[in-house]
């Protein structure tokens, strides 16, 4: 059975502090996600990889970076927590090259900060 | 800026009953992709529709792509409280663009 495995399901920080999301999957997928799920606003894409030590920025990278250095692993780093990142994260992956594959998705990482 | 409008926002439904709802845009899109969200989990792939006027089935649900591929429909058939979740569509054309989604309540 395939698996997006999302190291936390909830976690609380204070504004200021680091924050590290890590997604692992075991399907060797090329391509990772993570994106932000808002109600009203839907799945919105934060930063992509299609490779290893390859990203790409999505729609809402400001405030984000990530970090791939290896195939099934990507990390989601908030270097500076605000509350206005307070967010359910979802992190995917997809075996094919560009935009056309099926996307499998972790539980999500529900993220607060206060 | 919602490239894909979802609507109805909110339904609550009786079990047994049928239901439609929708995913619209002004852009037209190379396919189209259903995911269906339960509470505490991530989205799962439905279906993916690709031509124009494709509809497909899967079990009670049909899934049906505009002719023009800008708009598609997901329709319920004797809904279920299994069939309770939020229902997302994503475009796919350039990118992948998600839709805010329908969040389905039935009631047993």
């Amino acid at each position: 059975d395939v698996k997006v495995t999302q190291s936390s399901r909830y976690l609380v920080k204070r504004t200021g502090e680091k924050v590290f999301l890590e997604c692992v999957q075991d399907m060797d997928h090329e391509n990772m996600f993570w994106y932000r799920q808002d109600p009203g606003l839907g799945l919105r894409l934060i930063y992509f990889s299609y490779d290893v030590k390859m990203k790409e920025k999505g729609d809402i990278p400001e405030g984000y970076s990530v970090s791939r250095e290896k195939k099934e692993r990507f990390s989601l780093i908030l270097e500076s927590a605000s509350t206005n990142q307070t967010s359910m994260y979802l992190c995917a992956s997809s075996y094919w090259a560009g935009w056309t594959g099926e996307l499998f998705f972790g539980e999500g990482s529900r993220l607060t900060v206060l | 800026t919602q490239l894909l409008e979802q609507s109805p926002q909110f339904l609550s439904i009786q079990e047994g009953e049928n239901l439609t709802v929708y995913c619209n845009s002004s852009s037209v899109f190379s396919s189209l992709q259903w995911y269906r969200q339960e509470p505490g989990e991530g989205p799962v792939l439905l279906v993916t529709v690709v031509t124009g006027g494709e509809v497909k089935k899967l079990k009670r649900l049909t899934f049906q792509f505009g002719d023009a591929r800008k708009d598609s429909s997901l329709h319920i058939t004797a809904a279920q409280p299994g069939d309770t979740g939020l229902y997302l569509c994503a475009g796919v054309g350039n990118d992948m663009r998600f839709g805010a989604g329908t969040r389905l309540t039935v009631k047993p």
